[in-house]
Parts: structure tokens; C-alpha cells; sequence
């Protein structure tokens, strides 16, 4: 079945600083890669996804990369701000009625 | 509406106890999910739905036993559990489509068994 490992496991950052979360997927099948921002005592919210068909996806501070052949993707967060502290979440999919499978988590704290 | 609504936010029962947990949505989803999470672990799956039938059923205890009442609602139902079921559980749901849309999930019902 599909893995994600995902790295860092914390990170920490300078307000204004970027912050860069990397996860590496087994299963070639899978085509979906969301990207969850989960605060303490609340459900994960979706940030940013992307599709097997795009390498690239940007909303404001947050963007995304994809590497189909190495199995790679990668958030990338500019200027942070302390409201960025969370813990983050990778996962995968096959898309709809298919398992997500999550990636361990990192927890991004963002200095002021 | 773009949520998905969970009930209770917080249970406390004991380990003879029956209990229900609800999860609702009315995006037009028609595949619905239950995670479980563990503190400072990653959502695992338990049930997947589809068309309001099971689909996926990740070896989880009959203990746990999810339904599918239509397509806005999914339960889940408790019963003789254990302290170490003791978990935030979360709902999600998903759109049909070529690789489906986003899974959104509910806040998450946080279960205490004593």
C-alpha cells in the first residue's frame, strides 16, 4: 500500500522567513497531494492541493511542487507569520473513495 | 455550504456504554470517511462510504460500526470500547470527479473512554 514520509518533523523559522516541508510517496497510482494545516483541537484544513497532471500550484504565500518521476512533493510557505503555526500534514490519494494516507506531520513554529 | 459538521464535539463514555457519534454535509459529497487520530499522530482511515454503501473497511474492531443513512449523513456507533480508543475522531468527505476534490473534514468529535 501507499507510504508518505514527510520532513521536517519540527520546524522552526523567523517571522518573514520561508518555510520549505518535504514528503516522498511509494505508490506511483497515486495522483492527488493535499496539504493539511491542522491547529490544536481542530480538524485538518485543507491549504493547498495538487493534481498528478500539474508540477507546480501557488495560492498567495503557499505553493506547492510536484516531482512525479522521483515521487516528490513539497510546500513551500514565504513570509511567515506567527498565525502560520500549525502542525502540517502531506498525504496522498488515488482520489475520490480512495484512502488518504497521511504523512507523519511537522510542526512549523513561527517565531515573531 | 462548504463544511462538514460533527456531533458531539466531546464524548465521555464508559467502556459498557453505547454511544453514536454524527457526522453531516451538504456539499453533494457522495463519498464520506471516518478517521481516527491519535495525539500528535496522523489521521488514520477506518471506513470509507460510497454512494452511501461501505466501500473500505480498514480492519477496524466491531466495536466500531458505521452506517450510511443517506447521503448527507454518516454515523458512527460505539460500543463495549476500550481506553485506548480514546481519540479524536474525524469525518471527511469527498467530491466524484477524476481525482476527486479536496477531502474536507468536520472539527472532529474528541472521545474519552473511562
Amino acid at each position: 500500500g501507499e507510504n508518505v514520509e514527510q520532513h521536517p518533523s519540527t520546524l522552526s523559522v523567523q517571522e518573514g522567513d520561508s518555510a520549505v516541508i518535504k514528503c516522498t510517496y511509494s505508490d506511483s497510482a497515486s495522483n492527488y497531494f493535499p496539504w493539511y494545516k491542522q491547529e490544536l483541537g481542530k480538524g485538518p484544513q485543507l491549504i493547498i492541493d495538487i493534481r498528478s497532471n500539474v508540477g507546480e500550484k501557488k495560492d498567495q504565500r503557499i505553493a506547492v511542487t510536484l516531482n512525479k518521476t522521483a515521487k516528490h512533493f513539497s510546500l513551500h510557505i514565504t513570509e511567515t507569520q506567527p498565525e502560520d503555526s500549525a502542525v502540517y500534514f502531506c498525504a496522498a490519494s488515488k482520489g475520490y473513495g480512495n484512502k488518504l494516507v497521511f504523512g507523519a506531520g511537522t510542526i512549523l513554529r513561527v517565531k515573531s | 455550504d462548504t463544511e462538514v459538521t460533527q456531533t458531539p464535539k466531546h464524548l465521555v463514555m464508559g467502556m459498557t456504554n453505547k454511544k453514536s457519534l454524527k457526522c453531516e454535509q451538504h456539499m453533494g459529497h457522495r463519498a464520506m470517511y471516518w478517521y481516527k487520530q491519535k495525539a500528535k499522530k496522523p489521521p488514520e482511515l477506518m471506513f470509507v462510504y460510497s454512494y452511501e454503501k461501505l466501500s473500505i473497511n480498514e480492519s477496524v474492531p466491531s466495536r466500531f460500526s458505521p452506517e450510511c443513512p443517506n447521503s448527507s449523513l454518516l454515523n458512527l456507533h460505539l460500543h463495549a470500547l476500550q481506553p485506548e480508543d480514546s481519540a479524536l475522531y474525524l469525518c471527511a468527505s469527498s467530491q466524484e470527479g477524476t481525482y476527486g476534490n479536496g477531502y474536507t473534514f468536520g472539527s472532529g468529535t474528541r472521545l474519552t473512554v473511562v
